[in-house]
């Protein structure tokens, strides 16, 4: 049983660059909920999505977009990157259907902009 | 801002030992859950306590909820040095989110 999966583990930008993450949510579940988490910090809910809609959206500007796919796969997209979008973003699914709020995380993506 | 505010900020205890770890919030909730998180890798869920519940065990571990003073608080029991991690409680207000405090980091020694 694959858990979650996220794409790439670490990359490089630089400023101004845009950047796309992606995300493949534990077999069985329907919603992706993406953080970042800053170094040293706890994880900063970005957004959720549930049937290819945003559900629910953390305080991110409007750079930080994203979308759900009918696979329930998700992407992260951030334009016009600054240094302090430097961090790990997570990727979290779940069922909705098991209404617990428990989250299955997958192991991040490390974005570093120089 | 973090709904969640952790404390310690780290703890350093004997390999035995136990590990106490505190957790506050400031909003109503259905549910507050503790992660753990190895060496700034994925999270881990370890334990789901909801608002109606007091205390609850898994394993070595066991939490408490005060819905009146909005705090919680885990306890690692005999703890090894694969306990050596960040903990995180995270609250769910149902509101679609997890709202995760600062985390508490915990080393083990051998």
């Amino acid at each position: 049983d694959a858990g979650v999966t996220q794409s790439p583990t670490h990359l490089i930008k630089t400023r101004g660059q845009q950047v796309t993450l992606r995300c493949s949510p534990k077999s069985g579940h329907d919603t992706v909920s993406w953080y970042q988490q800053a170094l040293g910090q706890g994880p900063q809910f970005i957004f959720q999505y549930y049937e290819e809609e945003e559900r629910q959206r953390g305080n991110f500007p409007d750079r930080f977009s994203g979308h759900q796919f009918p696979n329930y796969s998700s992407e992260l997209n951030v334009n016009a990157l600054l240094l302090g979008d430097s961090a790990l973003y997570l990727c979290a699914s779940s069922l909705i259907m098991a209404n617990t709020g428990e989250l299955f995380f997958g192991e991040g993506s490390r974005l570093t902009v120089l | 801002s973090q709904q969640g505010e952790e404390d310690p900020q780290a703890l350093s205890i004997q390999e035995g030992e136990n590990a106490t770890m505190n957790c506050s919030y400031k909003t109503s909730i259905n549910n507050l859950q503790w992660y753990r998180q190895n060496s700034g890798r994925g999270l881990v869920h370890l334990i789901l306590i909801r608002s109606n519940e007091r205390e609850k065990h898994s394993g070595r571990l066991r939490v408490t909820l005060d819905t009146s003073k909005k705090s919680s608080s885990l306890l690692i029991t005999a703890s090894r040095a694969a306990d050596t991690a960040s903990y995180f409680c995270a609250t769910d207000a149902r509101d679609y989110k997890l709202s995760f405090g600062a985390g508490t980091t915990v080393t083990v020694r051998a």
